[in-house]
């Protein structure tokens, strides 16, 4: 079976931009879900997507924004990107997101503002 | 879980030792408390996971042990080798879809 997969790999962007980062989860997996890891904050939690809908989301602006297509398939926007943004974006998928579903990572977006 | 705290942060063992790293969580409604272990520039990899009915799960050279009244949780590497060197999260998960709250992580180092 296929792992997580996340595109593009690494991605560098100036302050005001926006992006978009995609996410195919595994085969079979409906929740798809997005983290932020850093240096300073370790693994922060964005939000997470079940059946195309946002279930639950993180203390992050709202210049952070998802969606999820009827594949199952993720993005995350991030709009207005500030140097603080400079992080590297995993997303996880799970069969359902709840606690008997243990998540998958993918290999990460990293993102470099300048 | 609003709050995972992890220690020690670094750890470093001779080839062949244990190593131990300690998880302390703050909800005692948490349920579930998965181990990741991420290598230098890959992704975190489960590796194992207890549930708050288990006290004890062992997997080959690693084990954890859930302490429910305390509120905490371990790792354990026995017969440490080279390749268990990485950076070791724990977490937990309560009644929140897809989302894990993480220790800061403990460095490993795996000496010769």
């Amino acid at each position: 079976k296929a792992g997580v997969t996340q595109t593009p790999r690494y991605l560098i962007k100036t302050r005001g931009q926006q992006v978009t980062l995609s996410c195919s989860p595994i085969s079979g997996h409906r929740s798809v879900s997005w983290y932020q890891q850093t240096p300073g904050q370790g693994l922060q939690f964005l939000f997470e997507y079940f059946s195309e809908t946002q279930r639950n989301k993180g203390n992050f602006p709202g210049r952070f924004s998802g969606r999820q297509f009827s594949n199952s398939r993720s993005e995350m926007n991030v709009s207005t990107l500030e140097l603080g943004d400079s992080a590297l974006y995993l997303c996880a998928s799970s069969q359902s997101g709840g606690e008997n579903s243990p998540l998958h990572f993918g290999n990460g977006t990293r993102l470099t503002v300048t | 879980g609003e709050n995972v705290e992890q220690h020690p942060s670094t750890l470093s063992v001779q080839e062949g030792d244990s190593a131990v790293i300690k998880c302390t969580y703050s909800d005692s409604a948490s349920n579930y408390f998965p181990w990741y272990k991420q290598e230098l520039g890959k992704r975190p990899q489960l590796i194992i996971d207890i549930r708050s009915n288990v006290g004890e799960k062992k997997d080959q050279r690693i084990a954890v042990t859930l302490n429910k009244t305390a509120k905490h949780f371990s790792l354990h590497i026995t017969e440490t080798q080279p390749e268990d060197s990485a950076v070791y999260f724990c977490a937990d998960q309560y009644d929140s879809w897809g989302k894990l709250q993480f220790g800061a992580g403990t460095q490993v180092v795996v000496t010769p």
